[in-house]
């Protein structure tokens, strides 16, 4: 089984300041990592995603991810936000093969920006 | 735009009755899942086809179910609605060629009153 805890629910931040965005997840087989982003009445778009190699991963607008085997965690960072990236934000675990949208997500975490 | 539709994007119903939502994958994407988002239990996965054949299995309620037609859209049911499945519906669609990710639908909001 696996499972994704998002440490924060709301994170409030400034215009231009540095974001992260924590994820821890379990599982007992290897996962596949992902970042997804919803804005209001909208659906879920990709930001990045692990799959293997440089756990360092970089997505689209700006952010990116480490992928950190030995706490279990997929940290997303910006270093500098825009009031557009106000919006909820999921980490999610994928067991990949014929099922990568087999998807387990964490609660999500809401993130204003403020000007 | 990804590419998966669905349809309709609004649905106001009675409690008891029966409702059907449909999706559209991704041209030539053989997988679909069905997801549900609510307040209460957040975003969870419900089932999953390829191919046409039930894949994989989530927290579906036996009230609900899903198929998968030959052009590979599919349709998810929910039956003897109650207050509770009031909630947003995803489709999602993957597996195509090199295919990693899953490429989520606008969703379908269902308010039962």
């Amino acid at each position: 089984a696996q499972s994704v805890t998002q440490l924060d629910s709301q994170v409030p931040v400034f215009e231009e300041a540095p974001v992260e965005l924590r994820c821890n997840y379990s599982s007992s087989v290897s996962v596949y990592l992902f970042w997804y982003v919803q804005y209001p009445n909208q659906g879920l778009q990709l930001l990045l995603k692990y799959l293997s190699g440089s756990t360092l991963v970089k997505g689209i607008n700006g952010f990116e991810a480490e992928f950190n085997k030995s706490q279990t965690s997929f940290h997303l960072r910006k270093p500098s936000v825009h009031i557009s990236d106000t919006a909820e934000y999921f980490c999610a675990v994928s067991a990949g093969g014929t099922s990568y949208g087999k998807l387990t997500f964490g609660q999500g975490t809401i993130l204003t920006v403020h000007p | 735009d990804s590419g998966v539709t669905q349809t309709p994007k609004h649905l106001i119903t009675a409690t008891g009755q029966r409702v059907t939502l449909r999706c559209s994958p991704r041209s030539g994407d053989l997988s679909v899942y069905w997801y549900q988002q609510s307040l209460d239990q957040g975003l969870q996965f419900l089932i999953q086809y390829y191919n046409g054949e039930e894949r994989a299995k989530g927290n579906i309620l036996e009230r609900f179910s899903a198929q998968q037609f030959p052009d590979l859209h599919s349709e998810l049911n929910l039956s003897s609605l109650e207050l509770g499945d009031s909630a947003l519906y995803f489709c999602a669609s993957s597996v195509k060629g090199t295919n990693t990710e899953a490429f989520f639908g606008q969703g379908t909001r269902l308010t039962v009153v």
